[in-house]
């Protein structure tokens, strides 16, 4: 199975800072990247797919970028709404697997 | 609007089974591959496996072939997934996820809003 690991498990930031969440493929994954956002007590909502195309409805502060093993979701202008887990998915090889998670809190 | 609407929490005593249910609105319920992810608390998540409700083909992650069984009633739009001989290790949020439609390898793009299983004696 593809190892996903994210970095860091955890972030604090302040309202209207920009953040960067790091996922890293034990191989490559050719760019079948999804980044989900999962706010407290509910479940995973569909951020970015194909590394960096955004779904619908998604605020164009999200962007996500990379490639081969390296990914990366990016966050501009952090709101307060945005406090949450964030978790990568790799499609490319079944099983889909997920990396650990990414908790956001505001500082 | 695309639902996904799970039915309620569950307490199983060891060694039993529990059946969770996953009503499907707002599409064709034949036209996309259901699947199962598991959260165990505190945790990140695993997939268990898909359905596809139109021919009711199945695929499951190596470690959910003797743990989980999935089944889909097109009549009534509604996924079920069975877990059986419960452990401690079974305790977790189970969801419902719909495929993404152009992947392969799923991708999900609308979520039940999940069912908390306890596993206690």
């Amino acid at each position: 199975d593809i190892q996903m690991t994210q970095s860091p498990a955890s972030l604090s930031a302040s309202l209207g800072e920009t953040v960067t969440i790091e996922c890293l493929a034990s191989e490559d994954i050719y760019s079948n990247l999804a980044w989900y956002q999962q706010k407290p007590g509910k479940s995973p909502q569909l951020l970015i797919y194909y590394a960096n195309s955004l779904n619908d409805g998604v605020p164009s502060r999200f962007s996500g970028s990379g490639s081969g093993t390296q990914y990366s979701l990016k966050i501009n202008s952090l709101q307060s709404e945005d406090v949450s887990i964030y978790f990568c998915q790799q499609n490319y090889d079944s099983p889909p697997t997920f990396g650990g998670g990414t908790k956001l809190e505001l500082k | 609007e695309v639902q996904l609407q799970q039915s309620g929490p569950e307490v199983g005593r060891p060694g039993s089974s529990v059946k969770i249910s996953c009503k499907a609105s707002g599409y064709t319920f034949t036209d996309y591959v259901m699947n199962w992810v598991k959260q165990s608390p505190g945790q990140g998540l695993e997939w268990i496996g898909w359905i596809d409700p139109e021919y009711g083909s199945t695929d499951y992650a190596e470690k959910f072939k003797k743990k989980a069984t999935l089944t889909a009633d097109t009549s009534s739009s509604t996924a079920y997934i069975q877990l059986s001989s419960l452990t401690s290790e079974d305790t977790a949020t189970y969801f419902c996820a719909r495929a993404f439609i152009t992947t392969v390898v799923p991708l999900f793009d609308y979520w039940g809003q999940g069912v908390m299983v306890t596993v206690s004696s």
